[in-house]
């Protein structure tokens, strides 16, 4: 079955610091995708990333990088030089045919950023 | 361009009362999707349509959740009657196709508290 963990619940940090979300995922897929959202308090789910199956190449955004490793099977979220902004839900998700495509989302990292 | 809209943004009913839920996706997006996401956990599908016609209503509760999609555009959720676990945020999204590979845009969500 398809599974995503995402073992921390909340996370501290103070303004500038680096800080890490983790992302372990269970899949008998050979081709899925794995996605990043951020829920700020507003509710809304924004869409940060898709990665492939097939591209374990590691990508910087701004200040936010992801590590992708199939051998962990961990797709972990960083954050660079954190700012208040970034202060949020923040959902890991897993797609493939063995879930019928659909998006399986992990419980979530609440982030908070203090100034 | 527009993103997904949903209304009302804030319900609150009393168990056994009825619930509509509205939700208008980006425009082009044939597939929409209605997630249920209580307090603490990540988003859960409860029906995908692919233009008009569900593709999955598997996590649907159908003895008291409807939805439909008129015209492959907008969509409407409904609760009849009304349980104190149906208490959640319930969120729209919209993805040009069904496949994995599409990402989903969410919209801001109508948080339902039950009394």
């Amino acid at each position: 079955a398809q599974k995503v963990t995402q073992a921390q619940t909340e996370i501290s940090v103070v303004e500038k610091e680096d800080v890490t979300l983790d992302c372990v995922y269970e899949t008998r897929d050979t081709t899925y995708y794995l996605f990043w959202y951020k829920q700020p308090p507003s509710g809304e789910l924004v869409f940060l990333i898709r990665r492939n199956s097939f591209d374990e190449q590691n990508e910087i955004s701004g200040r936010y990088s992801w590590n992708f490793q199939k051998s962990t099977s961990s797709f972990n979220f960083t954050i660079t030089a954190s700012q208040v902004v970034d202060s949020a839900v923040y959902f890991c998700a897993l797609s493939g045919m063995e879930y019928g495509n659909k998006l399986v989302f992990g419980a979530g990292t609440i982030l908070r950023v203090k100034s | 361009e527009a993103g997904v809209a949903q209304s009302p943004r804030y319900k609150i009913i009393e168990k056994r009362q009825s619930v509509a839920f509205w939700c208008n996706p980006i425009s082009g997006h044939a597939t929409l999707y209605w997630y249920q996401q209580i307090l603490g956990q990540g988003p859960k599908l409860l029906i995908q349509f692919q233009n008009n016609g569900v593709v999955d209503d598997s996590q649907l509760p159908k003895d008291r959740f409807s939805a439909e999609r008129l015209k492959g555009v907008d969509s409407t959720l409904k609760i009849q009657p009304a349980k104190l676990e149906d208490s959640a945020v319930y969120l729209c999204a919209s993805s040009l196709e069904t496949a994995s590979s599409y990402e989903q845009y969410f919209g801001p969500g109508t948080r339902l508290t039950v009394t």
